[in-house]
């Protein structure tokens, strides 16, 4: 069954703390997408990738760090400079860059 | 860039009852696209619809490019049906999406 995988699905961080957002995908996307969610609101890109080996910044970068190393995976790090990082996020995929895309289920992250 | 805008904000609708979501957009787009994210959070895409009228079941959309504009059509709502609606653009010459902000639907029994 093809889809879009995310872990956890519920994280806890002690401020201070790095910690990693797992998404995968096995529909054979080229691109790759990270969101972030606040409560009642929309979503904001935070990165994206249109190819393995390369990323670039969306409206909201500052704060976190990717990597593409593989065309299935695109973690997302949310390091101790993310201000506010208590969150919904969510990674999605399309085939072409720009193309319809598709979710995972996404993570909520809560800093204590 | 391009602005997308939701209406309503919020609707409440007794089951049953049909209704109607209207995305409006400042500029030309070669896509658009409407989500309903559930009460869990997971996105689920409805339509994929640069132009035209698609249908799937009691849910249908148009979208009229030329007016910059898209409708949502929601047909014998069903308490499942409850959550929020977004629709995404992508900007101009670029690979970003622009969501709205969304239309929270709660269908009462």
């Amino acid at each position: 069954d093809g889809g879009i995988t995310q872990s956890p699905k519920y994280l806890f961080r002690k401020e201070g703390q790095n910690v990693t957002l797992s998404c995968e995908q096995n529909l054979n996307h080229d691109a790759m997408y990270w969101y972030r969610q606040d409560p009642g609101q929309g979503l904001r890109l935070i990165y994206y990738s249109q190819i393995v080996n390369d990323f670039q910044k969306g409206d909201i970068a500052e704060g976190y760090s990717v990597s593409r190393e593989k065309k299935e995976s695109f973690p997302l790090t949310v390091t101790s400079a993310q201000k506010n990082p208590t969150a919904f996020y969510l990674c999605a995929s399309s085939i072409p860059p720009g193309d319809e895309q598709f979710f995972g289920p996404g993570t909520r992250l809560t800093v204590l | 860039g391009i602005q997308v805008e939701q209406s309503p904000p919020d609707l409440i609708l007794q089951e049953g009852a049909n209704s109607t979501l209207r995305c409006n957009f400042s500029d030309s787009v070669n896509n658009l696209q409407w989500f309903h994210q559930n009460p869990w959070g997971q996105l689920i895409n409805l339509f994929y619809i640069p132009s035209g009228t698609k249908q799937n079941g009691r849910l249908s959309a148009t979208t009229v490019a030329t007016e910059r504009y898209s409708l949502l059509y929601i047909s014998s709502s069903q308490t499942t049906d409850s959550g929020v609606y977004f629709c995404a653009v992508p900007r101009t010459g670029g690979f970003k999406t622009i969501f709205g902000a969304g239309t929270r639907l709660f269908v009462k029994a």
